[in-house]
């Protein structure tokens, strides 16, 4: 089945801990998203790709990096630095033409202990 | 950072009523606009893309409607049954931008 993948589903992290979140996706979509939402808010845009080896800054990338050294994988590494980083995260892709809509992953939920 | 406003936040029907919401979003350097349904403990679902001012979509009771001059989308939902129980998501796509601004969500329940 074609789809996208997010891994793990619920993740902990420490104070000062980086942790990176998967997405995986195998619609052979040249672009890919991440979002981020907090309770009672939309989904905010963190970074997103259009082609590998290439990516840009959302609104709300402070505190985030990203990769895009393959096509179908688009990693987010949360670092120490977000220090708000406890929200649920979404992955996204689309096939990059106007009409064409994105695909959502079920998201990772991420906690501070 | 471009605003897009969906109303009402929330809303509760009872099971074959219908019902509609809205989103708002600039009138200028449209592009296009997106409906998405998000259930809970699923993934966010594509609904409708619209491209062009005075489209109308449809698919099966759910309709769309866009005003592009003006900065508006309509959503309506005929004889609303529990399963559409839902948050629904517009974003907005300006020309220059190759991402998608949400809106933070109309959330329906629908009471059997």
């Amino acid at each position: 089945d074609g789809g996208i993948t997010q891994s793990p589903k619920y993740l902990f992290r420490k104070e000062g801990q980086n942790v990176t979140l998967s997405c995986e996706q195998n619609l052979n979509h040249d672009a890919m998203y991440w979002y981020r939402q907090d309770p009672g808010q939309g989904l905010r845009l963190i970074y997103y790709s259009q082609i590998v080896n290439d990516f840009q800054k959302g609104d709300i990338a402070e505190g985030y990096s990203v990769s895009r050294e393959k096509k179908e994988s688009f990693p987010l590494t949360v670092t120490s630095a977000q220090k708000n980083p406890t929200a649920f995260y979404l992955c996204a892709s689309r096939i990059s033409a106007r009409g064409q809509p994105q695909h959502f992953g079920d998201g990772t939920r991420l906690s501070i202990l | 950072i471009l605003n897009v406003e969906q109303s009402p936040q929330s809303l509760h029907v009872q099971e074959g009523d219908s019902t509609n919401f809205t989103c708002s979003f600039p009138s200028s350097n449209f592009y296009a606009l997106h409906w998405y349904r998000w259930e809970t403990a699923k993934s966010p679902e594509a609904l409708f893309v619209m491209t062009l001012n005075g489209d109308e979509k449809k698919k099966g009771r759910i309709s769309a409607t866009l005003n592009t001059k003006e900065g508006y989308s309509y959503l309506y939902i005929k004889g609303s049954q529990p399963e559409d129980s839902a948050t629904y998501l517009c974003a907005f796509n300006s020309g220059s931008a190759r991402q998608l601004t949400f809106g933070s969500g109309t959330q329906l329940t629908v009471l059997p």
